[in-house]
């Protein structure tokens, strides 16, 4: 299917356990993102890849790690989920200074 | 620090009239403001854009009004439909950066019959 896919859309984790969140996208898109969705908060924005093997931190990084050793592929990984870190998580791409497409989201739950 | 704010949690609106949701930012070097909606359970989904060149955008019946000297951009939605009942998010960026895009906290907007 085209677009932006996230899987899962509902995971469940407990405290302290390291847990991946998956994004693909099958546009060639050359940025692609990571946001939470937090009441009160809006998106705010994780980490970004401007391209292969190049990302960088967003306005909330610290607890999150990510990688893009593909274009079309960028997880997120949470190395020792914490409660702070029950969100949802949207992955989105672009290109240069187009708008954003977003999946469809992760519903995370840390117990 | 916030840099783009909707200020109104929510709105509601009868059907057939005029929606008008706002956006203060800033941030004086974003030049580019877009406008996104949200169903429950669904990822957000691009709306309208405007660029900081121009002072209007309209798209059927979205128009999005950018006052630069304000630091305020508006999206009007005319005539309000019931399937507009959405969360709706205000971004921007500076497209020298990056493409990263900043958002505010949202605006729930229901369309009453």
């Amino acid at each position: 299917d085209a677009g932006i896919t996230q899987s899962p859309r509902y995971k469940i984790t407990e405290t302290g356990r390291q847990v991946t969140l998956m994004c693909h996208q099958t546009w060639s898109h050359s940025y692609m993102f990571w946001y939470r969705q937090d009441l009160g908060h809006g998106l705010r924005l994780i980490y970004y890849s401007a391209a292969a093997d190049i990302t960088d931190k967003g306005e909330v990084p610290d607890g999150y790690v990510v990688s893009r050793s593909k274009t079309e592929n960028f997880p997120l990984t949470l190395e020792s989920a914490t409660r702070s870190q029950t969100s949802v998580y949207f992955c989105a791409s672009s290109e240069a200074n187009t708008e954003a497409f977003f999946g469809q989201g992760t519903r995370l739950t840390v117990v | 620090d916030q840099q783009v704010k909707q200020n109104s949690p929510s709105l509601s609106v009868q059907e057939g009239r005029i929606s008008i949701l706002n956006c203060d930012y800033t941030n004086s070097m974003f030049d580019y403001f877009l406008w996104y909606k949200k169903y429950p359970a669904e990822g957000p989904t691009f709306l309208i854009s405007i660029s900081s060149i121009k002072d209007k955008n309209e798209d059927g019946r979205f128009t999005v009004f950018l006052n630069k000297s304000a630091k305020h951009l508006s999206l009007h939605i005319v005539p309000s439909q019931p399937g507009d009942s959405a969360v709706y998010f205000c971004a921007a960026k500076n497209t020298g950066t990056a493409s990263k895009l900043t958002f505010g906290t949202g605006t729930r907007l229901q369309v009453t019959l």
